[in-house]
């Protein structure tokens, strides 16, 4: 596609519940990211892909968050459990090799509210 | 790892006038920095970057330094316009993920 693509653009759900976000990375890009960003902050990295490995989980907040990549391209980002402090906008970003110094382009996020 | 610090967090200027933001960064490893403009509700867009064996990059209006030897890098706008609002967030990598800073709210009255 033209640019990075996530669904749902919207998700409010119960606290306890599980939820699945979905990227869809711009096309031929090997390298896919997910960011969150609370409230009037910052983005926090949460993961990253290179095809379908991720070789850097070290931002996942807990073992209620977990991601996958299936055919180098489309990602999913589960989180289990949900808890309020989930709440956020969930972005999802795409470089074109997994290679340092490549720009990233991203989507216009999940914004998930857990009630 | 990384820690990237932004200032200041709020900037508000003059049409016409010119704004600066700062960042600097704690791993002397990190040889990428991009700068984000995102306005309210939108996505995050890449506006300029800088590599690490490069000091200074311009692009019309806007130009961005780097001080390896400080850690620090820098933002410019030139001759500011109210489209300039917006929120503008540095981030620095040595490969892979960004580590971003807080964000510097820009505010351009005309």
């Amino acid at each position: 596609g033209a640019g990075v693509s996530q669904s749902p653009s919207n998700k409010v759900t119960e606290k306890g519940k599980d939820v699945e976000l979905r990227c869809d990375p711009i096309s031929g890009h090997t390298a896919l990211y997910w960011y969150r960003q609370s409230l009037g902050q910052g983005l926090e990295f949460l993961i990253y892909f290179q095809g379908n490995s991720a070789p850097d989980k070290s931002g996942l907040p807990s073992d209620r968050f977990s991601a996958e990549r299936t055919g180098g391209s489309v990602s999913t980002l589960t989180i289990q459990r949900t808890q309020q402090e989930d709440s956020a906008v969930y972005l999802c970003a795409s470089s074109s090799t997994w290679a340092g110094n490549q720009p990233q382009h991203f989507g216009d996020g999940t914004r998930l509210s857990i009630l | 790892g990384e820690n990237v610090e932004q200032h200041p967090s709020t900037l508000s200027v003059q049409e016409g006038d010119s704004a600066v933001i700062k960042c600097t960064y704690s791993d002397s490893a990190s040889n990428y920095f991009p700068w984000y403009k995102q306005e309210l509700g939108k996505r995050p867009q890449l506006i300029i970057d800088i590599r690490s064996n490069v000091g200074e990059k311009k692009d019309q209006r806007i130009a961005v330094t780097l001080n390896k030897t400080a850690k620090h890098f820098s933002l410019h706008i030139t001759e500011t316009q109210p489209e300039d609002s917006a929120v503008y967030f540095c981030a620095a990598s040595n490969g892979g993920k960004l580590i971003f800073g807080q964000g510097t709210e820009l505010s351009v009255k005309p």
